[in-house]
């Protein structure tokens, strides 16, 4: 069984479009993360939300808006999309924020043409 | 902003001991030290942590300096799989709202 999986694996679309990304964990975790690694491979945090509550937003553009709909699932949905969106996008899960150890998804690679 | 410094790359034998080292000179007290990996196309996968003592687990032990500035993973025998990029993050732990912050990390290439 999956821990947490990511839904689609591909996306590719053209600007301006509006789209969106699932995540779902079966941890039983209170935490989910989104993380975006650009063409250079740097891997930054973008948002964590805990017991479906935004805890950390880190300055992204209002064009990404996530969503947790409950515990298990985080979504993100992203607006007005731009070439400088394409990336690799990977959601996250923990037990708690408690800095403790963080269960990733496989990811969703995004090509905005 | 990483707080941790890696070698850019690594090569080591496959069933040899891989030995990735990570200074963390600004490391503070109540700061643990995380190890991660990312193989090829997957998302970034936990391998230990540990905050003073030495750590082992079935995947890699960490050592840590007795100062605390500087740690090494150790791989007892790697693997043409262990192939991926090793990444060294400090991180406060038992608080709230913190976050993973990635450096550029090591990338491990194990050769046959």
């Amino acid at each position: 069984d999956t821990a947490v999986s990511q839904t689609p694996k591909y996306l590719v679309t053209q600007m301006g479009n509006d789209k969106s990304i699932k995540c779902e964990q079966n941890l039983g975790h209170d935490t989910m993360y989104w993380y975006k690694q650009d063409s250079k491979k740097f891997l930054k945090i973008m948002f964590s939300y805990n017991n479906k509550e935004l805890i950390i937003n880190e300055t992204v553009p209002n064009r990404f808006s996530p969503k947790s709909p409950d515990k298990a699932h985080l979504n993100l949905h992203i607006n007005s999309l731009e070439l400088g969106d394409s990336a690799v996008y990977f959601c996250a899960s923990s037990h708690s924020a408690g800095g403790e150890t963080q269960y990733f998804g496989p990811g969703t690679r995004l090509l905005v043409l | 902003d990483a707080k941790t410094t890696q070698p850019t790359s690594m090569d080591c034998a496959e069933g040899r001991a891989a030995n990735l080292p990570c200074n963390h000179s600004t490391i503070s007290g109540n700061e643990y030290v995380y190890w991660y990996r990312q193989i090829h196309s997957q998302g970034p996968q936990y391998i230990i942590h540990g905050l003073k003592n030495n750590e082992t687990n079935e995947m890699a032990s960490l050592i840590i300096t007795e100062d605390r500035k500087s740690s090494t993973l150790i791989l007892p025998h790697a693997t043409l799989r262990d192939t991926a990029v090793y990444y060294c993050i400090v991180m406060d732990s038992g608080g709230s709202n913190y976050k993973l912050t990635f450096g550029k990390g090591t990338l491990l290439t194990v050769n046959p």
